[in-house]
């Protein structure tokens, strides 16, 4: 069974769309992540959400909003897209029990075209 | 603000060498640190945890320490095979923060 799931797998669309990427864990996790990995490889996060929080990186624009409709699902939106959000998205999640460990989904490459 | 670095950026060895990837951070009140393998096109595998209170972490042919006060880690890799060949990803936490990484060192092992 996989851990953290994630669809789709690959995305292709235009600029000005709005698409959305889902996740979901089957590990009884309570806090879940998105993070962004950039043309040049480098992991950044975006969100995380711990039950009753969403924590939003400033840096993030807000035409990307997370939506969690259960403690397994951590999905993202992302409005109006642009070319700079072609991306490997990744979800992860993580037990607020030790040792804080966190499992990673096997990532959503976004093409904005 | 904690920033993670990961030296080389690329290694090249020829297989069955031993090698050493380097990882450093700047805050040290850090909750632990991970080591991360990321195949081309492939998301992340976790290789090894250490937590703050440890000093090295084992499994098979790696194995990765942690001097927390000098803001360092390393992980070694015994006698390299080409399906070794990956990019390596160091990151920490501290605690329930989301996890800070580096840009990674991209190995090729050579057959």
């Amino acid at each position: 069974d996989t851990a953290v799931s994630q669809t789709p797998k690959y995305l292709v669309t235009q600029m000005g769309n709005d698409k959305s990427i889902k996740c979901e864990q089957n590990l009884g996790h309570d806090t879940m992540y998105w993070y962004k990995q950039d043309s040049k490889k480098f992991l950044k996060i975006m969100f995380s959400y711990n039950n009753k929080e969403l924590i939003i990186n400033e840096t993030v624009p807000n035409r990307f909003s997370p939506k969690s409709p259960d403690k397994a699902h951590l999905n993202l939106h992302i409005n109006s897209l642009e070319l700079g959000d072609s991306a490997v998205y990744f979800c992860a999640s993580m037990s607020q029990l030790k040792p804080h460990e966190q499992y990673f989904g096997p990532g959503t490459r976004l093409t904005v075209t | 603000k904690q920033e993670v670095t990961q030296i080389p950026a690329a290694l090249s060895v020829p297989e069955g060498e031993n090698l050493v990837l380097n990882c450093s951070f700047t805050d040290s009140a850090i909750y632990n640190l991970q080591w991360f393998r990321q195949d081309p096109g492939k998301g992340l595998t976790s290789l090894l945890l250490i937590q703050s209170s440890q000093r090295e972490q084992t499994s098979g042919r790696l194995n990765a320490s942690l001097d927390k006060s000098s803001g360092r880690s390393t992980l070694y890799i015994a006698a390299s095979q080409p399906g070794d060949s990956a990019t390596y990803l160091c990151a920490v936490t501290s605690g329930n923060t989301p996890l800070v990484f580096g840009k990674g060192t991209r190995l090729s092992v050579i057959a």
